[in-house]
């Protein structure tokens, strides 16, 4: 079946760093999601991607829409204390409602 | 509130006790879906409901594990005969499904599930 791979596992930054984290499929995917979940926490939608080479900005997350349509990269630029948890990708499998979830991205921020 | 909203937030109970979980969706969001996160782990996709067509189950991990939907309203998860393996955080997730793959999910806080 789909596979979402997203690397790195984890990542320990200094605060003010920019940080990159990329996910990939094993298929091709209409749409990819970026989530953030911190601890005794739900995750919560960052961005949206619904094209082939869309750009997407949040503050200061931009996340990246591969032309492939088999991967996704999400960059945090200046990053904060806050910044710290879990950053999932998400992508629904064979184009239906099921969204599949990446293994995720630890990110530690040192002050 | 406006969020999707879970109960209880944590539940410890003995092994094989009968647990249930509940989920309040987003007013108005019509697809409704159970995760299950074990410590350390992405997101298990367990079942999902969209309107009044019948669930896809295909994610439950055995027939201990049921749910319910009334409409388009409350959600409850119930797992029978709990075992130790069924310790995780239980989330419930909403969306304006309309059985596309478009419409993005939006997250409760979860129920932590322990099982002594």
């Amino acid at each position: 079946g789909q596979q979402l791979n997203q690397s790195p596992q984890s990542m320990f930054i200094q605060e003010g760093e920019d940080v990159s984290m990329n996910c990939t499929s094993s298929s091709i995917f209409n749409t990819w999601l970026w989530y953030k979940q911190e601890p005794g926490e739900g995750p919560v939608l960052l961005i949206a991607l619904y094209k082939a080479g869309e750009l997407t900005s949040n503050g200061r997350l931009t996340a990246q829409f591969g032309i492939t349509r088999k991967d996704s990269f999400l960059n945090i630029s200046a990053s904060i204390p806050s910044d710290v948890g879990i950053y999932f990708c998400a992508g629904p499998s064979g184009g239906t409602y099921k969204y599949i979830f990446g293994t995720g991205t630890r990110l530690k921020v040192l002050a | 509130g406006a969020g999707v909203s879970q109960s209880p937030s944590n539940k410890v109970t003995e092994k094989g006790k009968d647990v249930e979980l509940r989920c309040d969706p987003i007013s108005g969001h019509t697809a409704l879906y159970w995760y299950r996160q074990r410590l350390g782990q992405g997101l298990e996709f367990l079942i999902y409901f969209q309107g009044n067509s019948a669930p896809d189950k295909s994610g439950l991990p055995s027939d201990r594990f049921s749910a319910e939907r009334t409409g388009e309203s409350v959600s409850t998860l119930t797992i029978q005969r709990t075992q130790q393996e069924d310790s995780a955080v239980y989330l419930c997730a909403s969306s304006k499904g309309t059985g596309t793959s478009n419409q993005p999910q939006h997250f409760g806080d979860g129920t932590r599930l322990s099982i002594l």
